[in-house]
């Protein structure tokens, strides 16, 4: 089966501009998850969907950071202004209901450099 | 809050040198467990979990033991070779009974020399 895809794989931007990112799951994951990974850190989740209804957000920079998932497939995430601490990848992973915690599937991130 | 600690790397070993990396956690309730490996290049890829107390995970000779007294989920093989160079993530899984948020810890780099 195919896996997470994601675009852009990179991206440069000037602090205070916008960008977008965009998901696509694996076919049939109900969960799509977007987390932060600064250099030299573990993933941090910023957002989890269960189909297109937000389960977790508590951790989403409200103020600059917004995402979408609809119709429950494909997601974005945008942030707008940028600022400079913003520089990370952002990676997207997706899961399906197993009855036990499921096993997250990983894209391969974009990476935010801001200027 | 739930926490994951992990070794400070890097780890440098000689090729068919074993391997531990160890691994710690601070959370409620019973958490599943789970390596995650990040190869160059490449995406994060779920190595091996274990979903209670005293289960091991295993995968391409990687083996974990949920350790619940010591509050532990160290990561061992037992001859490393140069392509299991990667960096190494812990992490903990809380939520519902089908999905939930990792937390992970900030990840080990392994350097394996020929």
């Amino acid at each position: 089966e195919a896996g997470v895809a994601q675009s852009p794989r990179y991206k440069i931007i000037e602090k205070r501009q916008s960008v977008a990112f965009w998901c696509n799951p694996i076919s049939g994951h109900a969960t799509l998850y977007w987390y932060q990974q600064i250099l030299g850190q573990g993933p941090k989740l910023l957002i989890q969907f269960q189909n297109n209804g937000v389960v977790d957000d508590s951790q989403l920079p409200k103020d600059r950071f917004s995402a979408e998932r609809l119709k429950g497939v494909d997601s974005t995430l945008k942030i707008q202004p940028a600022k400079l601490e913003d520089s990370a990848v952002y990676l997207c992973a997706s899961s399906r209901p197993t009855g036990s915690v499921g096993t997250q599937y990983f894209g391969p991130g974009t990476r935010l450099t801001v200027l | 809050g739930n926490s994951v600690t992990q070794m400070e790397g890097p780890v440098t070993l000689s090729e068919e040198a074993f391997l531990t990396i160890n691994c710690t956690y601070t959370a409620t309730g019973y958490p599943s467990l789970f390596w995650y490996v990040q190869y160059p290049g490449e995406g994060l890829q779920l190595l091996l979990k274990a979903t209670k107390a005293d289960d091991k995970g295993s995968n391409k000779g990687f083996e974990a033991t949920y350790r619940k007294e010591t509050t532990s989920f160290h990561l061992e093989k037992g001859s490393v070779q140069v392509s299991d160079s990667a960096v190494y993530f812990c992490a903990l899984g809380h939520g519902s009974s089908n999905t939930g948020k990792l937390i992970f810890g900030q990840g080990t780099t392994l350097q394996v020399k020929p």
